[in-house]
């Protein structure tokens, strides 16, 4: 069974600093999704990472995939305060058509 | 186009009623997707279709059916409530898993309490 693990479970940082959300899976998997969720709303897609090695940017946050460790981190450049937000990691289950969804990561940005 | 939207938004039942919550895509996608989300858990997948007329069940499917008899539309049914399924209820869709730009696009919730 898929098991998506992310760390920290919370997280409180200030403003100007950088930090490294990590995502362990337990299954091989080649594909993997980044997604934010602001309180009370939805979830918006941030990264869609395809094979190993994939690195993708976007403003002050950039994702990575290493398929091997089944490890992907999003990285925290300079934190701002609209950046808080609760983010998901998902891994696609191998031969299925399912996502498993980490159990997410609060992040807090303080001034 | 309204992407994925989800009718009602909010609804407060009694342990035993039922209700069926409903979910629509307009971007003729052929996967759908139901989840619940509890706090601290994640989202957890209930069921989901890979096409018109078929479902499959996901990791948290009790107390729980589906039906997908259009390809836009994806209903959740509760025959019996019970107050462990208080919770909030997200439906998403997708291109089939073997289209390389696959991903799912979630609708905005529902948000369900059962007293």
């Amino acid at each position: 069974e898929l098991k998506v693990e992310q760390n920290p479970l919370f997280l409180s940082m200030q403003e100007g600093k950088n930090y490294t959300i990590y995502c362990n899976y337990s299954t091989t998997s080649d594909r993997l999704y980044w997604y934010r969720q602001d309180p009370g709303k939805s979830l918006e897609s941030l990264f869609v990472l395809l094979s190993n090695g994939a690195v993708k940017q976007e403003g002050r946050l950039m994702a990575s995939l290493d398929t091997k460790a089944r490890l992907s981190t999003l990285h925290i450049t300079a934190a701002v305060h609209d950046l808080s937000a609760t983010y998901f990691c998902a891994v696609v289950v191998p031969n299925t058509d399912k996502l498993i969804f980490g159990t997410g990561t609060r992040l807090q940005v303080f001034p | 186009n309204a992407g994925v939207t989800q009718t009602p938004k909010f609804r407060v039942l009694k342990t035993g009623q039922s209700m069926t919550l409903l979910c629509a895509q307009d971007m003729n996608h052929e996967y759908m997707y139901w989840y619940r989300q509890d706090p601290g858990m994640g989202l957890r997948l209930i069921h989901y279709s890979v096409g018109e007329g078929t479902t499959a069940k996901g990791e948290a499917p009790d107390g729980y059916n589906v039906s997908r008899l259009k390809k836009q539309n994806f209903l959740l049914g509760l025959e019996s409530a019970a107050p462990s399924q208080t919770s909030v209820y997200f439906c998403a869709s997708s291109t089939p898993l073997a289209v390389r730009s696959y991903e799912q696009y979630f609708g905005p919730g529902t948000r369900l309490t059962v007293t």
